[in-house]
């Protein structure tokens, strides 16, 4: 069975620290994202990335990075926490098959609360 | 501005009624229309797909939906909700012919009673 997993379920940081969350898929796909889920805003997509070392803007990249170095692995990094993102992230995967229309396979997502 | 519109926040049925969740956009051209379910403490899994063709779209656990042109909307349907249904439901789109990714709505938190 296909397979995203994401390395915490719960985190809690300090503002102004550095965090990662790294999500893991096992599925060789090519393309990797990052949502945050907020109540009332639905999913809002972070970055994404197509291959590895290559990566995209999403709708709110501000305040976020991204790493891809290895083709099952995609990293978001919060160079110096807010407290503004606190939020639930959400890794997904999808294989470049015909387009944009091959579904998305979620991992279960990181809360993240910054104090 | 494209958009996608749950005009429902919270939707409360009875275990064997009848549900309708409502999701509108707003594109020029027809988009990729999704519906996706989130149950509580999970990611999210694909319910069903509609690209082109027959408006009418099976999806799994008896879901459906129905595209209509004319409204905008790809609303979800299934006849009789099992408990276990419980979840948030999000329409999701991706305007065709784009290289945009997907775009998600706020949601519809679903209470079923017993």
């Amino acid at each position: 069975d296909v397979k995203v997993t994401q390395s915490s379920r719960y985190l809690v940081k300090r503002t102004g620290e550095k965090v990662f969350l790294e999500c893991v898929q096992d599925m060789d796909h090519e393309n990797m994202f990052w949502y945050r889920q907020d109540p009332g805003l639905g999913l809002r997509l972070i970055y994404f990335s197509y291959d590895v070392k290559m990566k995209e803007k999403g709708d709110i990249p501000e305040g976020y990075s991204v790493s891809r170095e290895k083709k099952e692995r995609f990293s978001l990094i919060l160079e110096s926490a807010s407290t503004n993102q606190t939020s639930m992230y959400l890794c997904a995967s999808r294989r470049t098959g015909t387009g944009y229309n091959e579904k998305l396979f979620f991992g279960s997502g990181t809360q993240l609360s910054v104090l | 501005a494209q958009s996608v519109t749950q005009p429902d926040i919270h939707i409360t049925v009875s275990e064997g009624a009848s549900l309708e969740l409502r999701c509108n956009y707003s594109y020029g051209a027809t988009p990729y229309l999704f519906w996706y379910v989130q149950s509580p403490g999970q990611g999210l899994q694909l319910l069903l797909k509609y690209f082109s063709g027959d408006t009418l779209v099976q999806g799994i656990k008896g879901f459906e939906a129905e595209f209509k042109r004319s409204q905008s909307s790809f609303n979800l349907r299934k006849p009789s909700v099992h408990w276990s249904d419980a979840a948030e439901y999000f329409c999701a789109v991706v305007p065709s012919g784009s290289a945009r990714q997907l775009t998600f709505g706020s949601g519809t938190q679903l209470t079923v009673l017993p």
